[in-house]
């Protein structure tokens, strides 16, 4: 099993839905979660980080958490076209950061 | 947030020769930085972590006499890729953190073509 597993998608919404990305994680100790946002040809940058069980908000972003469940989620709320990029989950492990496979998004106009 | 420089952002070289690629945490002070080397429309795949002063851990896999990293102060790690391939081709990424399991901040990336 992988360590951090997501759907590679490709994840298609029309402007203005609702963008869920999925996540789940291998190491139940795991006490921190992130979110990257990388555009094509570009570094990933940093968009939400959770460390608590239950819902974070953070404008039309919204990062989900479950422990027991091992699950990490991203909503995107009203999603715009500059929203079409690859969403990389990424857990930390012992000294360093294992990434997901990435999700890519497309919006569509 | 905290500013992560690498450079070159692009280079074009000669197959078999040598190429250095810096990265720089400008405003704080690196306890660890981390190489990822990315093809297109794949993952991250890391490569090492290198800590200050200590020699770089790499994964498996990756040639430590080919890929040298230094990490010679708290601020600098480079890597060299020597005596490059086509196959060297890729979209080398560093990042940095100030700590262990804290967030990482990345670089701009160096998009590597060996010719």
């Amino acid at each position: 099993q992988k360590e951090v597993e997501q759907n590679s998608g490709p994840l298609s919404v029309p402007e203005g839905a609702i963008a869920s990305l999925n996540c789940t994680y291998s190491d139940r100790g795991s006490q921190s979660f992130f979110w990257y946002r990388q555009y094509s040809g570009k570094s990933p940058e940093l968009i939400m980080s959770i460390y608590s069980n239950g819902d974070k908000e953070d404008g039309r972003f919204t990062a989900q958490l479950n422990k027991a469940s091992q699950y990490v989620s991203l909503l995107i709320r009203d999603s715009q076209p500059s929203d079409s990029a690859t969403y990389l989950c990424a857990v930390p492990n012992n000294n360093d950061m294992r990434f997901g496979a990435g999700t890519r998004l497309t919006v569509k106009p | 947030g905290a500013v992560v420089s690498q450079h070159p952002s692009r280079v074009i070289c000669k197959s078999g020769t040598s190429v250095k690629i810096e990265c720089r945490s400008l405003d704080f002070q690196a306890t660890t930085m981390f190489w990822y080397r990315q093809f297109p429309k794949k993952s991250l795949m890391l490569m090492a972590t290198s800590n200050e002063g200590s020699k770089a851990t790499y994964e498996q896999g990756v040639e430590k006499d080919k890929f040298l990293i230094n990490h010679a102060s708290l601020t600098l790690s480079t890597l060299t890729v020597t005596s490059a391939h086509p196959e060297d081709s890729s979209f080398y990424i560093c990042s940095a953190t100030r700590g262990v399991k804290e967030k990482l901040f990345f670089g701009s990336g160096t998009q590597l073509s060996v010719l």
